[in-house]
């Protein structure tokens, strides 16, 4: 139980394309799911925190209008990386968690983005 | 937010049990302790998660004194498959709530 998938795992885009990338909880309800940044050799940074229905949070420094998230039912939250730049290259991971296990994140497999 | 310390790095040989130590000087009265795995290029795997004494399951145990400002992930048994980074997490999720990911500790299993 408790799965997350996390698509694409891997994306190439050209700078100045908008890159969406899905995360589902496959078998619980996500009540708050959380996105994540994390460069080579380094600790996960958290970008952002949604719920359910509401606006997500987003941590200082990082841009809402450039990483759009949306969290529009129980099982799915999107990040949508507006136009994309080489810096934006990284890796994104989201994470679920739901009423079933409340404090446990459960994470996607993450998705490697590379913009060109 | 509680803030986590653990050791950057350790080395341990196959068949040994490892124990990783996590300090969480100010965790709060409604925090969790969560330890997560993670392998390069891949999320973050659940492992254990405790609130105070003692919690083993099928792969770790997890070791809480009762001051709870630290906490200790022991691995019996560590086979080359268990190199990984192994991160401590304290605090809540849900609602508002978030934790903070730490340096973690790189664990390297020697043969």
């Amino acid at each position: 139980g408790a799965v997350v998938s996390q698509h694409p795992s891997w994306v190439i885009c050209k700078s100045g394309t908008s890159v969406k990338i899905e995360c589902r909880s496959l078998d619980f309800q996500a009540t708050t799911m959380f996105w994540y940044r994390q460069f080579p050799k380094q600790s996960l940074m958290l970008m952002a925190t949604s719920n359910e229905g509401s606006k997500a949070t987003y941590e200082q420094g990082v841009e809402k209008d450039k990483f759009l998230i949306n969290h529009a039912s129980l099982t799915l939250s999107t990040l949508t990386v507006t136009s994309a730049h080489p810096e934006d290259s990284s890796f994104y991971i989201c994470s679920a968690s739901g009423a079933v296990a409340k404090n446990i994140q459960y994470f996607g497999a993450g998705t490697r983005l590379s913009v060109l | 937010l509680a803030k986590t310390t653990q050791p950057i790095s350790m080395d341990s040989y196959e068949g040994q049990e490892v124990n990783i130590t996590c300090s969480h000087n100010n965790i709060a009265t409604n925090d969790y302790i969560t330890w997560y795995q993670q392998f390069p290029s891949q999320g973050p795997r659940f492992i254990i998660q405790g609130y105070k004494t003692k919690v083993t399951n099928e792969v770790a145990s997890l070791f809480i004194p009762a001051d709870r400002k630290s906490s200790t992930l022991s691995l019996p048994r560590v086979s080359l498959s268990d190199t990984a980074v192994y991160y401590c997490l304290v605090g809540v999720t849900g609602g508002y709530q978030k934790v903070t990911f730490g340096t973690g500790t790189k664990l390297q299993v020697i043969p």
